[in-house]
């Protein structure tokens, strides 16, 4: 089992750039989420998916953040344009069921100058 | 909607002292509750988790938690603690799968 995938783990842009972050689950896993973690913020969740389907987006925290789930294996989150204050960890994560807890990626670290 | 309340910011023990982080929760139905850790610099790892039944939990690396329901409490427990335990410890609930955690706690473990 690889674990959930997170590309890339790294990335630096300059502002106003588009950028995407990209997700696999585990296999079988049919719940992803996004989170997004700082220093002042914690790790707050941003979006999740069950069976491919977004079911809360609450935490995005605005249009310029979109998140899709084309099919079961693969996720990305979308900036488009990318500020300075969007710099912080992204993590994506799965589970099979609520009571399973979840599954963390080793996270993108993006950076936006 | 579901919250968590870490109340230690920042912990610092010397190595072989005991541990207790706290952590309370607010949310008015059946909650799932999780301990995370986070080494630096590293993703989140599941350290325990909480469903139903006993409520004093075992986890890995000698770590337990005791859920006390009248309280809204999930607090993490160590009798002593490694320099390796130093990391950010993370309280979580889960109602309606949409995980909330708490601020973290981290822990700083003197040799």
């Amino acid at each position: 089992d690889a674990g959930v995938i997170q590309s890339p783990r790294h990335e630096v842009t300059e502002m106003g750039q588009e950028v995407t972050l990209r997700c696999k689950p585990i296999s079988g896993h049919n719940s992803l989420f996004w989170y997004r973690q700082t220093m002042m913020r914690g790790l707050e969740l941003l979006i999740y998916f069950n069976n491919n389907v977004p079911i809360d987006d609450s935490g995005m925290p605005e249009d310029r953040f979109s998140a899709k789930m084309p099919n079961a294996s693969f996720s990305t989150l979308k900036i488009q344009p990318s500020e300075p204050r969007d710099s912080a960890v992204y993590f994506c994560a799965s589970n099979r069921d609520r009571l399973y807890g979840y599954t963390f990626g080793s996270g993108t670290r993006l950076t936006v100058v | 909607a579901q919250s968590v309340s870490q109340h230690n910011h920042h912990v610092i023990l010397s190595e072989a002292a005991s541990l207790e982080l706290g952590c309370n929760y607010s949310y008015g139905g059946t909650v799932n509750l999780f301990w995370y850790v986070q080494y630096p610099g590293q993703h989140l790892q599941l350290l325990l988790k909480y469903f139903s039944g006993d409520p004093l939990v075992k986890g890995i690396k000698g770590f337990e938690a005791e859920f006390i329901k009248s309280k809204f409490s999930f607090n993490l427990r160590k009798p002593s603690v490694q320099w390796s335990d130093t990391a950010e410890y993370f309280c979580a609930v889960n109602g309606n799968n949409d995980m909330r955690f708490g601020a973290g706690t981290r822990l700083t473990v003197k040799p």
